[in-house]
């Protein structure tokens, strides 16, 4: 078990109010990702991180931003949540021994609504 | 950039035949290749990867993929289904950056008939 809870599990929002969703983990591990997960489409990541106030987009990076002010948190925010981000959000992290090997796990995701 | 693709979204077996989920990538690189798993309400899990060396990679609950360069393919076996194998299964290149990204498929979703 790597330690990596997200929050919150669901919620319930409506069009244009900004939304955080936290990961955290408890493993000290350096990778940090966080994807979405939509019907046909498999996982598409959004941002990632490479280490305290270090990331970077990834390919559906528009309408959110990310913040990590400390190794254990990695927060991915909506500024103004829209009906197209109605998703679940997975966090993950790299996991192992040898983290250059893209082996990640995974969190048990968050559950997000737009109304 | 590299892609994955993922043939079929769903696959119906009878418990106790042969699985086969099939996975193609392409990338200008070699790939480190991976199957993940998905219960429901739950998040993904890793069933398998393959880094370099053998081609034939085993992984959790009897199930094996095979990394063939020349059909860019990783497509995922297992002898005999079971029941509880009923999942989303999804297949992932990493794109060998620093940034150790994977790129996933859409999945597969296995369904296991009694």
């Amino acid at each position: 078990d790597a330690g990596i809870t997200q929050s919150p599990r669901h919620k319930v929002t409506e069009t244009g109010t900004p939304v955080t969703l936290r990961c955290h983990q408890t493993e000290n591990h350096r990778y940090m990702y966080w994807y979405r997960q939509d019907p046909g489409h498999g996982l598409r990541l959004i941002h990632y991180s490479y280490g305290v106030k270090d990331t970077d987009k990834g390919e559906v990076s528009d309408g959110y931003s990310v913040s990590r002010s400390k190794t254990e948190d990695f927060l991915l925010t909506l500024e103004s949540a829209t009906s197209s981000q109605t998703s679940v959000y997975f966090c993950a992290i790299s996991f192992g021994l040898a983290e250059n090997t893209g082996e990640l796990f995974f969190g048990e995701g968050s559950r997000l609504t737009v109304l | 950039a590299q892609s994955v693709t993922q043939l079929g979204s769903h696959v119906s077996v009878s418990e106790g035949a042969l699985v086969l989920l099939r996975c193609n990538y392409s990338s200008s690189v070699p790939p480190y290749l991976f199957w993940y798993v998905q219960y429901p309400n739950q998040g993904l899990q890793l069933l398998l990867k393959y880094t370099t060396g053998a081609t034939l990679v085993k992984g959790i609950n009897g199930f094996e993929a095979e990394f063939k360069k020349s059909e860019t393919s990783f497509h995922l076996t297992k002898p005999s289904a079971h029941m509880s194998d009923a999942a989303e299964y999804f297949c992932a290149v990493s794109e060998g950056d620093s940034s150790y990204k994977l790129i996933f498929g859409s999945g597969t979703r296995l369904l296991v008939r009694p």
